[in-house]
């Protein structure tokens, strides 16, 4: 199993710019996050899924959408690059919810909004 | 609205010590809490998980306790190593707020 997926794993863009990160887990897990991690802070949640067709608001939604065709993917959308969304990125999957049982994490995606 | 505090921020310790990192939060009503490590531009591994029910989770050096009603949770590692030299992180997950502190990082000196 690859477990967790992301790509890329850094991208530059410029303010205004829009773009796709993609997530992906083989470990058929209901549950999907997308957090951001800004320097010397813990994680915060942007959008979750709590299974195919359904997504709903983390702590930090604005600025980002979610969509969840498939059990497997989980990609997050910024449509206008702010400075402000310049962060890591990761991705995790679970069978059950949040804490009920083990995250499975991505190795993050670097996004720098110039 | 839950708020979740690490403290120290940093800890540097000599090898073979044994030490302690704290997590406090807010908000008692929790399901469960979970101590994660993150590794230098890497993703985070899950450590610990204890559902609200439980007192302690133990996984060979490591042994984490949790006292919702003082709102507190401790992640004792034992006979510290330099491979153990990471930031640890605990997320509360309290009526789907996911809630983290802002981590530990931890230095092991050989």
């Amino acid at each position: 199993n690859a477990g967790v997926t992301q790509t890329p794993k850094f991208r530059i863009l410029k303010i205004g710019q829009s773009m796709t990160l993609q997530c992906a887990q083989d470990m058929n897990h209901n549950y999907m996050y997308w957090y951001r991690q800004d320097p010397g802070m813990g994680l915060k949640l942007i959008y979750y899924s709590v299974g195919a067709g359904i997504t709903d608001k983390g702590e930090v939604p604005n600025g980002y959408n979610v969509s969840r065709s498939t059990t497997e993917d989980f990609p997050l959308r910024l449509e206008l690059a702010a400075p402000s969304q310049t962060s890591v990125y990761f991705c995790a999957s679970s069978y059950s919810s949040g804490g009920g049982t083990e995250q499975f994490f991505g190795p993050g995606t670097r996004l720098t909004v110039l | 609205k839950q708020e979740v505090t690490q403290i120290p921020a940093a800890l540097s310790v000599p090898e073979g010590e044994n030490l302690v990192l704290n997590c406090s939060f807010t908000d008692s009503a929790i399901y469960n809490l979970q101590w994660f490590r993150q590794d230098p531009g890497k993703g985070l591994t899950s450590l610990l998980l204890i559902q609200s029910s439980q007192r302690e989770q133990t996984s060979g050096r490591l042994n984490a306790s949790l006292d919702k009603s003082s709102g507190r949770s401790t992640l004792y590692i034992a006979a510290s190593q330099p491979g153990d030299s990471a930031t640890y992180l605990c997320e509360v997950d309290s009526n789907y707020q996911l809630i983290w502190g802002a981590g530990t990082k931890l230095i092991i000196k050989p």
